[in-house]
């Protein structure tokens, strides 16, 4: 079956610097990734869908300049929360499409201290 | 908007009984319906997906089923066992092409030996 992956999948780091989260579809390509995050006890909710080769859509309310979406192959996505704050302490996941059905990353989860 | 809803949010039986867990959506049009499972602190494994011209799908001891114009899936999980319990992830995937899952709260379960 189709397998998606995330490095790191967790990550402490101090408010102010920024941290880069790479999703990959291992035995797909995958046109669109889309990048969730789920806070504890709380479902999973959509930030941003990332497009090969150009710019990402963000959900209402998410910020695209602090959470930076690349998406250069059809293989990586990227996500890199900079100057991240306590706040953006979450679980990160990814999700990418094959066919029918969608295919979800381990999750990523980020502590900003 | 769509929304996405699971009832209840909490539940506990014991070893051996069967169950349902419910899902609901407000809008009908949907490509297809999706249930999860995610454990404490971990990614989502894809149980059971149902396209929306279908009734239903099995796998193993869990059946799920859909009825669209309803909006209602159920998910059905026979002889429950202490390893089924988990977070259940109820997802819809609107119509509208490369659009991201919408997600309910979840049901957590905890099955006692």
């Amino acid at each position: 079956g189709a397998v998606v992956s995330q490095h790191p999948s967790w990550v402490i780091c101090k408010s102010g610097t920024s941290v880069k989260i790479e999703c990959r579809s291992l035995d797909f390509q995958a046109t669109t990734m889309f990048w969730y995050r789920q806070f504890p006890k709380q479902s999973l909710m959509l930030m941003a869908t990332s497009n090969e080769g150009s710019k990402a859509t963000y959900e209402q309310g998410v910020e695209k300049d602090k959470f930076l979406i690349n998406h250069a192959s059809l293989t990586l996505s990227t996500l890199t929360v900079t100057s991240a704050h306590p706040e953006d302490s979450s679980f990160y996941i990814c999700s990418a499409r094959q066919g029918l059905g969608a295919f979800f990353g381990p999750g990523t989860r980020l502590t900003v201290l | 908007k769509q929304e996405v809803t699971q009832i209840p949010a909490a539940l506990s039986v014991p070893e051996g009984e069967n169950l349902v867990l419910n899902c609901s959506f407000t809008d009908s049009a949907i490509y297809n319906l999706q249930w999860f499972r995610q454990d404490p602190g971990k990614g989502l494994t894809s149980l059971l997906l149902i396209q929306s011209s279908q009734r239903e799908q099995t796998s193993g001891r869990l059946n799920a089923s859909l009825d669209k114009s309803s909006g209602r899936s159920t998910l059905y999980i026979a002889a429950s066992q202490p390893g089924d319990s988990a977070t259940y992830l109820c997802a819809v995937r609107p119509w509208q092409a490369g659009t991201a899952l919408i997600f309910g709260k979840g049901t957590t379960l905890s099955v006692s030996s």
